[in-house]
């Protein structure tokens, strides 16, 4: 296992499109954090999965977003209609549930024109 | 509301000496804390944690202080490389769920 994946690296995409990333975490990890960055400041919290159950999500995660965590494996997170304050680098992370340091994937940053 | 906070946004010390990069938090309930070091272009990496049953944790050239009277807390690095130069992120967490991340400092390490 070599970490937390996160596919694609990169994505530009036009204002209105929508857009969904893919992160795999590490496989004995039970449970699955997405996070935000944007420049200058440090991450912040989106949502959380424990299994494929999502148990919270934060405010900023407005109805243009949406998180899956199907079969409690993968998690994809749509972004519907992008707008340009969608333009953030998106973190996932994974831990388990004794362990709560998270393992961060290396993100997708997205870049809404 | 910011709930963890990083005052310093850069550091910058001599190779060989001692780092000290701080954090401040106002939630009295956070029992976690985290350090994690970024590099350009890369996810967060986890670096040391500390509870707050613990005043301090050590690994190796890394060092973390808890102050939970002044809800302070900071990494000492000692002695400093150049490899450390990265962006440092301190986080804190309730009871293990979301962690709440300051906005970072980036150290320099000169050689």
């Amino acid at each position: 296992d070599t970490g937390v994946s996160q596919d694609p690296r990169h994505k530009i995409t036009k204002r209105g499109q929508n857009v969904t990333f893919r992160c795999d975490p590490i496989s004995e990890h039970n449970r699955l954090y997405w996070y935000r960055q944007t420049l200058g400041q440090g991450p912040e919290f989106l949502t959380y999965f424990q299994n494929e159950a999502q148990l919270e999500k934060s405010r900023l995660l407005s109805d243009r977003f949406s998180a899956e965590r199907p079969k409690g494996s993968f998690s994809t997170l749509e972004i519907q209609r992008t707008e340009q304050g969608d333009s953030a680098m998106y973190l996932c992370a994974s831990s388990s549930r004794t362990d709560y340091g998270y393992t961060f994937g290396s993100g997708t940053r997205l870049t809404v024109v | 509301d910011q709930q963890v906070k990083q005052n310093s946004p850069s550091l910058s010390v001599q190779e060989g000496r001692i780092s000290i990069l701080n954090c401040d938090y106002t939630n009295s309930m956070f029992d976690y804390f985290l350090w994690y070091k970024k590099y350009p272009a890369e996810g967060p990496t986890f670096l040391i944690s500390i509870s707050s049953i613990k005043d301090k944790n050590e690994d190796g050239r890394f060092t973390v202080f808890l102050n939970k009277s002044a809800k302070h807390l900071s990494l000492h690095i000692v002695p400093s490389q150049p490899g450390d130069s990265a962006v440092y992120f301190c986080a804190a967490s309730a009871f293990g769920n979301q962690f709440y991340f300051g906005t970072g400092t980036s150290l320099t390490v000169i050689p």
